[in-house]
């Protein structure tokens, strides 16, 4: 099974600025997502990480305010980009250890809680 | 539009008793029905997972039922521990889709 990595584990954020959130997996994953959960509730999947190029966003999420990278297969990074307090949640990063058309595990961080004030 | 129903949202169990939670889902594309556990400051990690072509799947004291012509599945959690206390996602994805459409949780207590 993969370990995903995920710092910083927690933040308190301004208004108005940005934080960058990083994900390192141990192993090679062929797809790494990021998903936002609010307090209390479930999950919802902001975006696919695509190694190389643009992530794939899902409806309701935009570049501008959650840019992505995926410079190679182990490492993601999602920015949060001018906060606001309704940003304010736990960020995963996950990973899929299986090739895409398997039904693999999902892998997830321990999140990014960040509080925006 | 939420893709899964879960319920209850939350639930207390005596030691000892068996937990039941309940999923629901329109979308008779989905093929891949995993349960996620979730602790307290940490992120889901799989449980038990199954797909349409069985009724059933059991591993240890945790059991998935799927009723397919319902589109109902449920977890069952036999001879519940204080150590399951936990939240609990029920899931659906369609195989080589990358979303895996998440339940709304419940939060299980096992009481001593």
């Amino acid at each position: 099974s993969a370990v995903i990595s995920q710092k910083p584990s927690r933040d308190i954020c301004q208004r108005g600025t940005s934080l960058t959130i990083q994900c390192q997996v141990d192993s090679q994953v062929t797809m790494m997502f990021w998903y936002r959960q609010q307090p209390g509730q479930s999950l919802t999947l902001i975006a696919t990480a695509n190694q190389g190029s643009e992530a794939t966003y899902e409806s309701g999420f935009v570049i501008d305010k959650f840019p992505i990278s995926r410079p190679n297969l182990t490492f993601s990074t999602l920015t949060v980009s001018n906060m606001s307090p309704e940003d304010s949640s736990i960020y995963l990063c996950s990973g899929l250890g299986v090739p895409s058309g398997s039904p693999g595990e999902l892998f997830f961080g321990e999140g990014s809680r960040l509080t925006v004030l | 539009q939420q893709q899964v129903k879960q319920s209850p949202q939350s639930l207390i169990v005596q030691k000892g008793g068996i937990s039941i939670i309940n999923c629901a889902y329109e979308n008779t594309a989905f093929d891949y029905f995993p349960w996620y556990q979730q602790f307290p400051g940490k992120g889901p990690a799989l449980l038990i997972a199954i797909r349409p072509d069985v009724s059933e799947k059991k591993e240890g004291r945790f059991t998935i039922s799927f009723n397919k012509s319902a589109k109902q599945f449920s977890l069952h959690i036999m001879d519940s521990q204080p150590g399951d206390s936990a939240t609990y996602f029920c899931a659906a994805s369609i195989t080589g889709a990358n979303n895996l459409f998440f339940g709304t949780g419940t939060r299980l207590t096992v009481i001593p």
